[in-house]
């Protein structure tokens, strides 16, 4: 049983386009979050999210909006697409805000071209 | 700047050695996690060890923490070729759990 899972797992597509990526996780947490991991592998996180209510809001461009349906589900949005964007996006999910293990899903490597 | 930094960058040794890491990390922390990410997977928790604590012990591993110095280790000892991943250091960071993480430490570990 994956307990957290994210679709798709790859995704490529032209630069100026919108993407989302989903994510879901099954162990009953109140939080989740969204990281970004770029080429050198450095983890930087994008937004957190406790029962479907923002906390973090790094400084991400406006292009990407995060959305959650309920509290099983954190989806990410990217608007307008651009080459840097290209990464590995990485969701997680932790029991509460203040919980430090977090569990983290297969990640989405996006490519942009 | 990351929070954490790994060092080394990468590590490769054979089967049966053993295999240290550190992490150095700049503000004060209530604990600190370490991360394993086997290539083209995500992250799986390994261990954490609190601010009070000084070494902590799970199966093969041994992960210390020296806040004088802002510093940790991770020792994987009697390595096996499935452990060939990389390995962070990761520390929470004000309200809401936010993790840092370190640049990572790569092993590779030969049969």
């Amino acid at each position: 049983d994956t307990a957290v899972s994210q679709t798709p797992k790859y995704l490529v597509t032209q630069m100026g386009n919108d993407k989302s990526i989903k994510c879901e996780q099954n162990l009953g947490h109140d939080t989740m979050y969204w990281y970004k991991q770029d080429s050198k592998k450095f983890l930087k996180i994008m937004f957190s999210y406790n029962n479907k209510e923002l906390i973090i809001n790094e400084t991400v461009p406006n292009r990407f909006s995060p959305k959650s349906p309920d509290k099983a589900h954190l989806n990410l949005h990217i608007n307008s697409l651009e080459l840097g964007d290209s990464a590995v996006y990485f969701c997680a999910s932790s029991q509460d805000s203040t919980t430090d293990t977090q569990y983290f899903g297969p990640g989405t490597r996006l490519t942009v071209l | 700047s990351q929070q954490g930094e790994e060092d080394p960058q990468a590590l490769s040794i054979q089967e049966g050695e053993n295999a240290t890491m550190n992490c150095s990390y700049k503000t004060s922390i209530n604990n600190l996690q370490w991360y394993r990410q086997n290539s083209g997977r995500g992250l799986v928790h390994l261990i954490l060890i609190r601010s009070n604590e000084r070494e902590k012990h799970s199966g093969r591993l041994r992960v210390t923490l020296d806040t004088s110095k802002k510093s940790s280790s991770l020792l994987i000892t009697a390595s096996r070729a499935a452990d060939t991943a990389s390995y962070f250091c990761a520390t929470p960071q004000a309200a809401g759990n936010k993790l840092t993480f370190g640049g990572g430490t790569r092993v590779l570990v030969k049969p």
